[in-house]
């Protein structure tokens, strides 16, 4: 069965902090696709980056990376000197492509506050 | 042009109500999509259109019936909801059905009464 778990429900974090977001998934599949999401108040939701199954190199996109493990199951992000405006609500994602057919099965999210 | 516009953004209706939500992209997106959000949790997948066609329906009650006029619009008709179908509810579209990266509009946000 395939399932995310973001064991993070809260992190509050002060500015210029770096944090890290949880992220281990569960798949049969040998091929599948991570995503991350971020979901300010505003409420729509921001595509940050998709990975798939045989990438396992890690990324690096200004003050984001991205830790994917094959070995672990995991898939962290770690946001580098915070900002306020990175608070939000995080979601991971995965996605099977023979299975679900595009269909996202996301983790609970991880809130995070970043205080001035 | 980058968005998916969703309207209206705020909705409150009475149980005997019919309503419609709107959304609508100009990316060239050949699949949209209709998620429910309760709040604190995660958007929940309702409806998938591919090619205007309905792909998905993850065995949403009828009192939502989604509508895809053409390739830029999609619809999802209200009637007789409960208090329980309360929250956020999210358009999405993508490039093609299948793992793509999705782009969301900002939800419109339902109050039945």
């Amino acid at each position: 069965a395939q399932k995310v778990t973001q064991a993070q429900t809260e992190i509050s974090v002060v500015e210029k902090e770096d944090v890290t977001l949880d992220c281990v998934y569960e798949t049969r599949d040998t091929t599948y696709y991570l995503f991350w999401y971020k979901q300010p108040p505003s409420g729509e939701l921001v595509f940050l980056i998709r990975r798939n199954s045989f990438d396992e190199q890690n990324e690096i996109s200004g003050r984001y990376s991205w830790n994917f493990q094959k070995s672990t199951s995991s898939f962290n992000f770690t946001i580098t000197a915070s900002q306020v405006v990175d608070s939000a609500v995080y979601f991971c994602a995965l996605s099977e492509e023979g299975g679900s057919q595009g269909n996202l099965i996301f983790g609970k999210g991880t809130k995070l506050s970043v205080k001035p | 042009d980058t968005e998916v516009t969703q309207t209206p953004k705020h909705l409150v209706m009475g149980m005997t109500n019919k309503k419609s939500l709107k959304c609508e992209q100009h990316m060239g997106h050949r699949a949209m999509y209709w998620y429910k959000q309760k709040a604190k949790k995660p958007p929940e997948l309702m409806f998938v259109y591919s090619y205007e066609k309905l792909s998905i329906n993850e065995s949403v009650p009828s009192r939502f019936s989604p509508e895809c006029p053409n390739s830029s619009l999609l619809n999802l008709h209200l009637h007789a909801l409960q208090p329980e179908d309360s929250a956020l509810y999210l358009c999405a579209s993508s490039q093609e059905f299948g793992v793509e990266k999705l782009f969301f509009g900002s939800g419109t946000q339902l109050s039945v009464l």
